[in-house]
């Protein structure tokens, strides 16, 4: 089963348009939620939170954690033609061995001039 | 640019040829990492390093993928006998022991079986 489900997969919006980017997961002995860009290369890195209700800033994305409904939402407004990328949402947590980021299949989001 | 490198950026096989990749961390991050991303999908966790350890191994896809890092610097990751499903995106990922839960991504090999 996926432990990381993100919605919707695709958006297409206009230039200037605010979008918000869902982001739930199910584990047990959860560490931390990481927020990343990825255009036709490497995945950037956005965010991390690990703590509920606290919204982390940068420019115009911000993205904040809950973690008692364990989903995190990843804010963009006034967006750009150069927001157009997949964001992708990964979690880190401890148990079954494995250190490693367990991602989601990512948003692909359009912006359109 | 200190950030994650990786050689080559592409490669392009045979079924049933060897491969190997290159990673360098960021110079000061102890934990390295590899993934794998096929198309519409988030990244694989495959294995990971601290320092030369290899920590976890068990999401390695089989027993054709073996990953190195003998010295505790850069990291190799080897398939043997390649098959066409091995085509995709290797990543690799460097972080720090202490708080090392941000990783930073180099900017991945791709691999074509033909």
């Amino acid at each position: 089963e996926d432990k990381v489900v993100q919605s919707p997969l695709s958006l297409v919006v206009h230039e200037g348009d605010t979008v918000t980017l869902n982001c739930s997961y199910e584990v047990t002995n959860f560490r931390s939620l990481l927020w990343y860009k990825q255009e036709k290369k490497a995945p950037t890195f956005l965010f991390m939170l690990t703590s509920s209700g606290i919204e982390k800033k940068s420019g115009r994305l911000s993205s904040i954690l809950d973690k008692k409904e364990l989903f995190s939402i990843l804010n963009i407004t006034a967006t750009q033609t150069g927001d157009s990328a997949v964001y992708l949402c990964a979690i880190r947590y401890s148990g079954g061995g494995a250190d490693g980021l367990t991602f989601g299949k990512g948003t692909h989001l359009i912006i359109q001039p | 640019d200190t950030g994650v490198s990786q050689d080559p950026r592409h490669k392009i096989t045979k079924r049933g040829q060897n491969v190997t990749f290159r990673c360098d961390p960021i110079s000061e991050h102890n934990r390295l990492y590899w993934y794998r991303q096929t198309l519409g999908q988030g990244p694989e966790f495959l294995t990971y390093f601290q320092n030369e350890a290899q920590l976890e191994k068990s999401r390695l896809l089989s027993d054709r993928f073996s990953a190195e890092r003998p010295k505790g610097s850069f990291s190799t990751l080897e398939i043997q006998r390649t098959e066409q499903g091995d085509s995709a995106m290797y990543l690799c990922a460097s972080s720090l022991a202490e708080g090392g839960d941000t990783q930073y991504f180099g900017p991945g090999t791709r691999l074509t079986v033909l």
